[in-house]
């Protein structure tokens, strides 16, 4: 099956500094990926969705400007997360559509950040 | 607006079987999706269901009815490591997934 691999698995960080996370499709080329956010004991919630080689759509309520989106290729997306407060810790995850709708998303392990 | 319904939490026994429903209202759709996901860890895919029916998987099993806009995943000889969150989801009609708030399903002894 399509593997998504996802780098830091964690990362811990201080206030005021900047995060990149990356997602890679391992296996496919995935022109969507999407990014989500899950704090403890909530569901998944959607930040933005990111097409390879155009600007991603972000959430209502998500910091455009905050959460940074780069999808320069098809089996690459990042997300910065610029100038990290303690309330941005949490678990991101990442997930790519699989080439057929069929197929739903495909999910990275995540990657659990804790900002000091 | 869009929207999907499954219950927050449900408890089970080890052995035993449980259903866990999800309703939906969405524009369009194109599929429902099951996956589980374990605490910290990211979702899995389970099922996948387009047409009205049974899908079996193993111990697993996903229903679905189109008119009823209703779903349901059936577990079967649960076992210990059958914990985890159950998260329904909808294909829309622009393909894009919508994500029900996830089931915790508790496994007893």
């Amino acid at each position: 099956g399509a593997v998504v691999s996802q780098h830091p698995s964690w990362v811990i960080c201080k206030s005021g500094t900047s995060v990149k996370i990356e997602c890679r499709s391992l296996d496919f080329q995935a022109t969507t990926m999407f990014w989500y956010r899950q704090f403890p004991k909530q569901s998944l919630m959607l930040m933005a969705t990111s097409n390879e080689g155009s600007k991603a759509t972000y959430e209502q309520g998500v910091e455009k400007d905050k959460f940074l989106i780069n999808h320069a290729s098809l089996t690459l997306s990042t997300l910065t997360v610029t100038s990290a407060h303690p309330e941005d810790s949490s678990f991101y995850i990442c997930s790519a559509r699989g080439e057929l709708n069929t197929e739903g998303q495909y999910f990275g392990p995540g990657t659990r950040l804790t900002v000091t | 607006g869009q929207n999907i319904d499954q219950p927050t939490e449900m408890t089970a026994t080890e052995g035993a079987i449980v259903q866990i429903n999800c309703t939906y209202q969405t524009s369009g759709f194109n599929g429902l999706f099951w996956y589980q996901q374990h605490a910290g860890e990211a979702p899995t895919f389970l099922s996948y269901n387009v047409l009205d029916g049974l899908e079996e998987k193993g111990r697993f099993s996903s229903f679905l009815s189109r008119s009823k806009g209703y779903s349901y995943l059936l577990l079967k000889e649960l076992q210990m490591k059958d914990s985890a969150s159950y998260l329904c989801a909808v294909m829309d009609s622009n393909y894009q997934l919508i994500w029900g708030a996830g089931t915790k399903l508790i496994i007893k002894p």
